[in-house]
């Protein structure tokens, strides 16, 4: 059974621009999750999209933003990037029927930078 | 709302020796947790879990912890490490019927020869 993707692995853009990550969740899981990771502030809660809809969003300005497709794949999108951005995006998805029935599986990250 | 507590950000230690990580969580309501590690430049991978039953709970790579309900902790262990277990490890916590995960901030582990 194939994995969670993410893709690109790298991304590299200027402050101001805008950066489209994509994620495939594991075949049958319907639960994505978006985290951010930073040496600092370690890993933060951004969205969780289940069946096409947000179920629940962390603390993150409007220029976070994502959604999910009805073949469960997900886009988390970021505008008018700022340096603080910077960060490894981790994708996580599960069954969604609650964490008894599914941990999180996580794929390896997109590393963006902002310069 | 819940909340993890890791206590150390990092754990050196000699090939061999033991380890414990630490992990304290807060909840008004019963729930399930979970260790992940992470190697370097991977996404998280489940070390165990513990949803109900036995509070010792064993994982892979030899790893297991102890769930202790008065003192709302959750402490990872090894008897004997090796330089392959060198990652950062994560304590997270996540209550019934809900699917929002709540992590640590993340204890490096660095296993020395």
């Amino acid at each position: 059974k194939a994995g969670v993707t993410q893709t690109p692995r790298y991304l590299i853009k200027t402050r101001g621009q805008q950066v489209t990550l994509s994620c495939s969740p594991i075949s049958g899981h319907r639960s994505v999750s978006w985290y951010q990771q930073t040496p600092g502030q370690g890993l933060q809660f951004l969205f969780e999209y289940f069946s096409e809809t947000q179920r629940n969003k962390g603390n993150f300005p409007g220029r976070f933003s994502g959604r999910q497709f009805s073949n469960s794949r997900s886009e988390m999108n970021v505008s008018t990037l700022e340096l603080g951005d910077s960060a490894l995006y981790l994708c996580a998805s599960s069954s969604g029927q609650g964490a008894y029935n599914s941990p999180l599986h996580f794929g390896n990250g997109t590393r963006l930078t902002v310069t | 709302a819940q909340s993890v507590t890791q206590l150390d950000s990092q754990v050196p230690v000699f090939e061999e020796a033991p380890v414990e990580l630490r992990c304290n969580y807060s909840s008004s309501v019963s729930v399930y947790l979970f260790w992940y590690v992470q190697y370097p430049n991977q996404g998280l991978q489940l070390l165990l879990k513990y949803l109900s039953g036995s509070t010792l709970v064993k994982g892979i790579n030899g790893f297991e912890a102890e769930f202790n309900k008065s003192q709302t902790s959750f402490h990872l262990r090894k008897p004997s490490v090796h330089i392959s277990d060198t990652a950062e490890y994560f304590c997270a916590v996540v209550s019934y019927n809900f699917n929002k995960f709540y992590f640590g901030s993340g204890t490096k582990l660095n296993v020395k020869p």
